[in-house]
């Protein structure tokens, strides 16, 4: 079953702070978060593991609610770089697929 | 290294006519998925490999579409008797299965550059 995302578009001026969340009907094991810009393929920004892991790469934050099955993306000072589709992909069981939400445009002016 | 590498990036075909479309992973890793994403939407999921196990069909349309991944690598997507409505970009993506605190978790998925599919 699909996450559910929130907003499903936003526009912020370049250092403004934007959240994106992702929910989810059902339990979840682990949640990513991937950025898409147009005519790109996604690139991975962050994995949440149930228990509190947390791996990426980036200066961005996140957290996962495991009681609330839901997860958020924090962009704080945001740069005209951050520009684009943001994807949470949630996995339901051990080892299990991928599946990912409709997802949030993200606009950044300058 | 390499990354996921995709054929051909471009695919222009008739309506009724049989595709493959082809997907070279990372190598090494376990898991493979392939994803449709239609113009200005979200990634929709297909078909998931890994490792040995049977292959999780559930997200394929219709009975039109199959994948095979031979030797753990290479996989192929067909589709058969193409119908306008299977025009979309096709997503492969490779990841590796790791083991964290609480089991299996996939790591970071890396995707191809996709497969624009035309049917004219």
């Amino acid at each position: 079953q699909q996450p559910v995302q929130s907003p499903q578009a936003v526009i912020l001026r370049e250092g403004e702070d934007a959240v994106i969340n992702c929910s989810s009907s059902k339990a979840l094991y682990s949640v990513h978060w991937y950025r898409q810009k147009h005519g790109e393929a996604p690139v991975f920004l962050m994995i949440l593991l149930k228990g509190g892991e947390q791996k990426g790469h980036e200066k961005i934050s996140a957290s996962f609610n495991e009681k609330k099955q839901q997860s958020s993306l924090y962009l704080t000072a945001s740069q005209l770089s951050y520009s684009g589709t943001y994807f949470c992909g949630t996995e339901k069981g051990s080892g299990g697929k991928l599946i990912f939400g409709q997802g949030t445009e993200l606009s950044v002016k300058p | 290294g390499a990354g996921v590498s995709q054929s051909p990036s471009n695919k222009v075909t008739e309506k009724g006519k049989d595709v493959e479309l082809r997907c070279d992973p990372i190598s090494g890793h376990t898991a493979l998925y392939w994803y449709r994403q239609s113009l200005g939407q979200g990634l929709e999921f297909l078909i998931y490999f890994q490792g040995n196990s049977a292959p999780d069909k559930s997200g394929l349309p219709s009975d039109r579409f199959s994948a095979e991944r031979t030797g753990g690598s290479v996989s192929t997507l067909t589709i058969q008797r193409t119908q306008q409505e299977d025009s979309a970009v096709y997503l492969c993506a490779s990841s590796l299965v790791r083991t964290s605190a609480t089991g299996l978790y996939n790591s970071p998925l890396h995707f191809g550059n996709g497969t624009r599919l035309t049917v004219t």
